[in-house]
């Protein structure tokens, strides 16, 4: 069974400060690695995967993250908050490809002037 | 804009009547999957489809059902709605070669049950 992790529902950062949101995740097969965010009354949207290779992946909108096994994490990280990153973000792992993704419970990030 | 389409965008019904949300998957996809997503519960896998087969299953309520058709647009079926059922439902699409890991979002449909 799978399983992903994310501590605290809320972050608040000031515009121009590091943005790290956690994820852990539990998974007895390779994971595929996943963050989504969701933007107020809208659907998600992929900001960045992991699957095989290089461990460190970057994303849209300045986001990456890293993938490290022996922490079973996945951290999501952006070196300079925007006022527009404030959204909803989801971490997510799948088992494979076409295969369902198991989210984590969100974090809401904001970020203030 | 993410290629996957949903109606209607909002719902509102009442306890014990049925409805059916709708989803085009992106152009090419093959698998549809449905979510829900509610405060208590977060976003939790309900099924898959692909190619018109059912290909997973979450927890999915007996009173819900889905299909996926030949044109692989798909419909999920709410029965004998309850009050406890009113969240947002996202598809997802995915699938356009064997080696697809991502799932594209629709921006979901929000029912109401009163």
């Amino acid at each position: 069974a799978q399983s992903v992790t994310q501590l605290g529902s809320h972050v608040s950062v000031s515009e121009g400060a590091l943005v790290l949101l956690r994820c852990n995740y539990s998974s007895s097969v390779p994971p595929y690695l996943f963050w989504y965010v969701q933007y107020p009354n809208q659907g998600l949207q992929l900001l960045l995967k992991y699957t095989t290779g290089a461990t460190l992946v970057k994303g849209i909108n300045g986001f990456e993250a890293e993938f490290k096994k022996s922490e079973t994490s996945f951290h999501l990280t952006k070196p300079s908050a925007h006022m527009s990153d404030a959204a909803e973000y989801f971490c997510a792992v799948s088992h494979g490809a076409n295969s369902k993704l198991t989210f984590g419970k969100g974090i809401t990030l904001s970020v203030r002037p | 804009d993410s290629g996957v389409t949903q109606t209607p965008k909002h719902l509102i019904t009442a306890t014990g009547q049925r409805v059916t949300l709708r989803c085009s998957p992106r152009s090419g996809d093959l698998s549809v999957y449905w979510y829900q997503q509610s405060l208590d519960q977060g976003l939790q896998f309900l099924i898959q489809y692909y190619n018109g087969e059912e290909r997973a299953k979450g927890n999915i309520l007996e009173r819900f059902s889905a299909q996926q058709f030949p044109d692989l647009h798909s419909e999920l079926n709410l029965s004998s709605l309850e009050l406890g059922d009113s969240a947002l439902y996202f598809c997802a699409s995915s699938a356009r070669g064997d080696s697809t890991y991502e799932q594209y979002f629709g921006p979901g449909t929000r029912l109401t049950v009163t």
